[in-house]
C-alpha cells in the first residue's frame, strides 16, 4: 500500500515569490491534515479535511495560506506572498474516518526555504 | 486550547541505558497520548499510545505512563539501542477530536 506522499520534498523560494504544495493521501483515507515545524519547535497544527470540506482550519496563519482538497482526494497547500517566517517542513497527514484515534499516517514532508 | 510541554530537548544516552523523555498537557479534556518517532529524513511514525483510563502501557522495550492528576506523560525506553536514535514527539487530543497537538520534540541519541 502506498503512504503519503508529498511534493516538492524541497523547494527554496524568496520572499513574495508564490510556492505550492502537493499532498496524496493514503488511498480510501477521508481526513487530511496539514502540519508545519518551524526548525526547532512543535509539529503545529494548521488544517483539517475530512473529504473536500474544511473541518477545522484554525491553525492556518493568516490569509496568505490556501488550503485546497478538490474532489477529496489529494490536496494542495498554497502560499502566496511567501515571507521568512514561512519557513519549515511542511507536513501532511491522513486517516481512515472510524480509524484508530490518533493514528495519523505522515507524509516526509515538504521542506520551503524563504530567501 | 491544549498546550503541549515537552523536555529535554535533547537527549543523549549511551547504548544499552535507559531513557525518559517528558511530557505535560494543559486541558484536562485531553485523553488520547501517542507517541510519535521521527528518524533522520523519514516521516514521523506512530510508536506508542495511551488513552487516560490506563495508567501506563507497555510494548517490548518501550512504555508509557500516565499521570492524569498531575497532567503529564512520559515515555520510557529500556535497553536503547543505536537505532533508536530519533527525534520523538508527545502529542494530545480530545477521543472525539481528530487534531493532534505535538509537543516540540526530543532529540535522542543513542552512542554505541
Amino acid at each position: 500500500e502506498a503512504g503519503v506522499t508529498q511534493f516538492p520534498s524541497h523547494s527554496v523560494i524568496e520572499k513574495g515569490q508564490t510556492v505550492t504544495l502537493r499532498c496524496d493521501p493514503i488511498s480510501g483515507h477521508d481526513n487530511l491534515y496539514w502540519y508545519r515545524r518551524v526548525m526547532g519547535k512543535e509539529i503545529k497544527f494548521l488544517l483539517h479535511f475530512v473529504k473536500e470540506s474544511k473541518q477545522d482550519e484554525s491553525g492556518m496563519p493568516n490569509n496568505r495560506f490556501l488550503a485546497e482538497r478538490t474532489g477529496g482526494t489529494y490536496s494542495t497547500l498554497k502560499v502566496q506572498p511567501a515571507e521568512l517566517e514561512d519557513s519549515g517542513v511542511y507536513f501532511c497527514a491522513s486517516s481512515q474516518v472510524g480509524g484508530r484515534i490518533g493514528e495519523l499516517f505522515f507524509g516526509e514532508g515538504s521542506r520551503l526555504t524563504v530567501l | 486550547g491544549e498546550n503541549v510541554e515537552q523536555h529535554p530537548s535533547t537527549l543523549s544516552v549511551q547504548e544499552g541505558d535507559s531513557a525518559v523523555i517528558k511530557c505535560t498537557y494543559s486541558d484536562s479534556a485531553s485523553n488520547y497520548f501517542p507517541w510519535y518517532k521521527q528518524e533522520l529524513g523519514k516521516r514521523p511514525q506512530l510508536i506508542i499510545d495511551i488513552r487516560s483510563n490506563v495508567g501506563e502501557k507497555k510494548d517490548q522495550r518501550i512504555a508509557v505512563t500516565l499521570n492524569k492528576t498531575a497532567k503529564h506523560f512520559s515515555l520510557h525506553i529500556t535497553e536503547t539501542q543505536p537505532e533508536d536514535s530519533a527525534v520523538y514527539f508527545c502529542a494530545a487530543t480530545s477521543v472525539g477530536f481528530q487534531k493532534l497537538v505535538f509537543g516540540t520534540g526530543t532529540r535522542l541519541l543513542v552512542s554505541p
